[in-house]
């Protein structure tokens, strides 16, 4: 596709309810990121996969966070038993090769609202 | 360890006037790599520029111009003569060489332009 993206744009959920958040980055772009974004802050580190390997996955906030990318093309970003605090816009990037330290293409992020 | 601090959270200028976005940052590594993007509305992330840390050189793009000092670990973005279209929120970020799968953001500065 022409750029990254992410569906859905908006999800509410009620406490406890399980939710998956679906990424489609550029295609054969190799480096995929989740990133989470709290209202009025910058965004924080989730995971990251280069192809369908994820490398590191320190920045989920905990087990109930899990994401794959089983064929290094669409990425899926499951939160389990949904909290309050877990109430944010979800960001996904990608880019071309095996590192974030070249130029990032964000989705436009799906807005989670956990009631 | 990694920071990034945009020390103005919030700033409102009259469209034409100047303005400058300050960034500070901390890193242990000799070799890393800075970043500004751009939030409209629309919640995307757009990349603006990135240097690395051995090019202190001064950069314009027609409007827009950033100031790389290492010597007081900054690298400031400046608006000349902005336009409405540049309200936005704007984060400076930073990644090391040997963390190549992570990028840190500040946590913005949000730009109102009047008209």
């Amino acid at each position: 596709g022409a750029g990254v993206s992410q569906s859905p744009r908006y999800k509410v959920a009620k406490r406890g309810q399980d939710v998956a958040l679906r990424c489609d980055p550029i295609s054969g772009h190799v480096s995929l990121f989740w990133y989470q974004q709290a209202l009025g802050q910058g965004p924080e580190f989730l995971t990251y996969f280069q192809n369908e390997a994820q490398l590191d996955k320190s920045g989920l906030p905990s087990d109930r966070f899990f994401a794959e990318r089983p064929e290094g093309s669409v990425s899926t970003l499951k939160i389990q038993r949904t909290q309050q605090e877990d109430s944010a816009v979800y960001l996904c990037a990608s880019s071309r090769r095996g590192s974030a330290n070249e130029k990032l293409f964000f989705g436009s992020g799906t807005q989670l609202s956990v009631l | 360890a990694q920071k990034v601090t945009q020390a103005q959270t919030e700033i409102s200028v009259v469209e034409k006037e100047d303005v400058t976005l300050d960034c500070v940052y901390e890193t242990r590594d000799t070799t890393y790599y800075l970043f500004w993007y751009k939030q409209p509305p629309s919640g995307e992330l757009v990349f603006l520029i990135r240097r690395n840390s051995f090019d202190e050189q001064n950069e314009i793009s027609g409007r827009y111009s950033w100031n790389f000092q290492k010597s007081t670990s900054s690298f400031n973005f400046t608006i000349t003569a902005s336009q409405v279209v540049d309200s936005a929120v704007y984060f400076c970020a930073l990644s090391e060489m040997n963390r190549d799968d992570k990028i840190i953001f500040g946590k913005g500065t949000r730009l109102h332009i009047l008209p």
